[in-house]
């Protein structure tokens, strides 16, 4: 069965700290992987899409990474700020079709 | 910027009544999916949607479920008869190409049945 995991489920850092988020999956024959952010209550909204030819991508202070053979996705955020409070979430696809298998997310906390 | 829009963004019903979710997805994409969310859990897949008709669907996506897709804009989530299990968070989504492209989400449809 296809799996994602996030670990921790919660994690508190000050701000200006660089951190990294962790995703785990069961499957090593991914199409892709996507990171998304999601604020409480709202939409998710999309962050980097990793391509299975693909190793790492970045858009500004976000760096994403895949390493198929490890089953292992990480989310670099630099120099934290207050406004990434949020829980994010990374989520894999196996198919053509797109679908797509979601973690349970990280809630991340940065404390001014 | 294009985006996907969902209505409405809160839905209370009670229970045993058809509730219909509403998505435009983003113009030039051409797959669409529902996902759904109950609170504290993972996201969840629903359907997927290709060219007029359902391409995979999950167990959750039962009988009392159904998908739309009425005019060139347009893609609806039904749920016929609904239960108080039913209430979550429904996103819709659209990608360009299915795989290997990116998925863009909605805001979201909270549906609340009573």
């Amino acid at each position: 069965k296809q799996e994602v995991t996030q670990i921790p489920a919660a994690l508190s850092v000050p701000e200006g700290e660089n951190l990294v988020l962790n995703c785990s999956f069961t499957d090593s024959a991914i199409y892709n992987l996507q990171w998304f952010r999601q604020d409480p209550g709202k939409g998710l909204t999309s962050l980097l899409l990793i391509q299975s030819s693909q190793r790492e991508q970045t858009s500004g202070r976000l760096n994403a990474s895949l390493d198929k053979s490890s089953g292992r996705s990480t989310l670099y955020i630099a120099a934290s700020q207050p406004g990434d409070s949020a829980t994010y979430l990374c989520a894999g696809t196996y198919n053509q079709g797109g679908k797509l298998i979601f973690g349970q997310g990280t809630e991340l906390s940065v404390k001014p | 910027e294009p985006e996907v829009t969902q209505t409405p963004s809160h839905q209370v019903t009670q229970m045993g009544q058809e509730v219909i979710l509403r998505c435009v997805p983003i113009s030039n994409h051409l797959y669409f999916y529902w996902y759904r969310q109950i609170l504290g859990q993972k996201v969840e897949f629903l359907v997927s949607f290709y060219n007029n008709e359902i391409s995979e669907k999950s167990e959750i996506f039962d009988d009392q479920f159904s998908v739309e897709r009425p005019d060139g804009s347009n893609f609806t989530l039904k749920i016929r008869s609904t239960k108080l299990e039913d209430s979550a968070m429904y996103f819709c989504a659209s990608t360009k190409q299915g795989t290997d492209t990116e998925a863009f989400f909605g805001q979201g449809t909270r549906l609340t049945v009573v």
